[in-house]
């Protein structure tokens, strides 16, 4: 069974919107969770993380939320740009195996201009 | 530059051949993964190495050998065993720390073809 989970598999956004990217998870013992971004046949690129202790980081146009009653954090990216286009993974760091990251299976998200 | 280097981009094998794929990191981390991304299935860890000498199996292992001689080293050997091979294959590496937090530094990927 999925511990990580990003139910939408797309998303579309206009170009100076607002990009809100989801991902819940299972284990309430997981304490440290990461996004990443990906372009076609290249490796994952880290974005943003948040500690359990936090309920929101943020890093210029990028902003994580973590809501961890509800077991569900968010990515925001404001404004969107074209740039942005790629396929973000959730994931979070799993102490029980040794400190191993367990991924989601994805977003696409495309930023039209 | 440090960083982690996946060799090669490409590659392509024949049924029931052995292949392996390389990756090398010059970051000093200690751990080590190899991932495989097939589409609409996000991230599966195959195998995984915290220390030389040492590595376990991960979610979808079989198929799959690996060697860490080396620090800096985790090359991955797709058998022929492996029955759906083709596939999106990604290196990691992460610093450990007690205490800390790190994130996993990734690879640009090796895609494998099986002809």
């Amino acid at each position: 069974d999925q511990q990580v989970k990003q139910n939408s598999p797309s998303l579309s956004v206009q170009e100076g919107r607002i990009s809100i990217l989801n991902c819940d998870y299972t284990n309430s013992m997981f304490d440290y969770f990461l996004w990443y971004k990906k372009y076609p046949a290249e490796g994952p690129t880290f974005l943003i993380s948040i500690s359990s202790i936090k309920d929101k980081n943020e890093d210029g146009r990028f902003t994580v939320f973590l809501n961890k009653s509800a077991k569900h954090l968010s990515l925001h990216i404001v404004p969107s740009q074209p740039g942005d286009s790629a396929v973000y993974f959730c994931a979070v760091l799993d102490r029980g195996s040794q400190g191993n990251l367990i991924f989601g299976k994805g977003t696409k998200l495309s930023v039209k201009p | 530059d440090g960083g982690i280097t996946q060799s090669p981009k490409y590659l392509f094998r024949k049924e029931g051949q052995n292949v392996t794929l390389s990756c090398e990191q010059n970051l000093n981390h200690d751990a080590m993964y190899w991932y495989r991304q097939d589409p609409g299935q996000g991230l599966r860890l195959i195998y995984y190495s915290q220390i030389v000498n040492d590595f376990q199996k991960g979610d979808i292992a079989e198929g799959y050998s690996v060697s860490r001689e080396k620090k800096e080293s985790f090359p991955l050997t797709v058998t022929s065993a492996q029955k759906n091979p083709t596939a999106f294959y990604l290196c990691a590496s992460r610093r450990l720390r007690q205490g800390v937090n790190t994130e996993a530094f990734f690879g640009q990927g090796t895609r494998l073809t099986v002809v």
